[in-house]
């Protein structure tokens, strides 16, 4: 059974806090590592797609880092706004499937 | 350009009836992936579809089928309806079946009384 674990559930800041969240997923059989932001009432949007171990990607102050070896990503957000505030999902696909395995994501709630 | 889209965007049932959920991809996308999603968890594989052919399927009951048709709209379809079927329903596309990130639509929230 694979396991996508996401840390922690959820997370209250101020508004100019930088925060991070972690990704744990199985270190086996890696094909991609997905971020996705879900505010809510709207669609989840896709954020990154990491396939190389010490990846690291950026969008504007968010920013991602992969590791497959140990089977962790982390997703930083820096100077955080009431606008960050959502659940962030992160995905796994292995590559015998092409489905992708969700965590339960991690919300984040922005105070100003 | 359009995204997603999905219909109906909400739907109430009953137990025992069947409910036909659909989904257009993004304009040149091929693949279609359907998800379940819960309060509280994440998304749940259901199907993936691309080109037509069904090319994964979660652990999901026989109760669930869908389909994509020529121009690579799908539909779930769900029979025999279960209080536990309730959630919100999730479309993804995309223009293959690697590394291809997914778009998703909106969703359909099914509601079973």
């Amino acid at each position: 059974i694979l396991n996508v674990e996401q840390s922690p559930q959820s997370l209250h800041v101020q508004e100019g806090d930088s925060t991070n969240f972690t990704c744990s997923f199985p270190s086996s059989n890696f094909y991609a590592l997905h971020w996705y932001r879900w505010e809510t009432a709207k669609s989840p949007e896709a954020l990154f797609v990491m396939t190389l171990n010490g990846d690291e990607k950026k969008k504007g102050r968010i920013s991602a880092t992969l590791n497959t070896k140990e089977g962790y990503s982390y997703l930083y957000i820096k100077g955080s706004q009431p606008e960050d505030s959502a659940t962030y999902l992160c995905a796994f696909r292995s590559s015998n499937t092409g489905k992708l395995i969700f965590g339960q994501g991690t919300t984040l709630q922005v105070k100003p | 350009d359009a995204g997603v889209t999905q219909s109906p965007t909400h739907l109430i049932k009953t137990r025992g009836q069947h409910v036909t959920l659909r989904c257009s991809p993004i304009s040149g996308h091929k693949s279609v992936s359907w998800y379940q999603q819960v309060l509280g968890q994440g998304p749940q594989f259901i199907f993936q579809y691309y080109e037509k052919e069904e090319r994964g399927r979660g652990n999901f009951p026989d109760r669930f089928s869908a389909r994509q048709f020529p121009n690579y709209s799908s539909e779930l379809n769900v029979n025999a309806l279960l209080l536990g079927d309730s959630a919100l329903y999730l479309c993804a596309s995309s223009g293959r079946t690697g590394t291809d990130t997914q778009y998703f639509g909106p969703g359909t929230r099914l509601t079973v009384l």
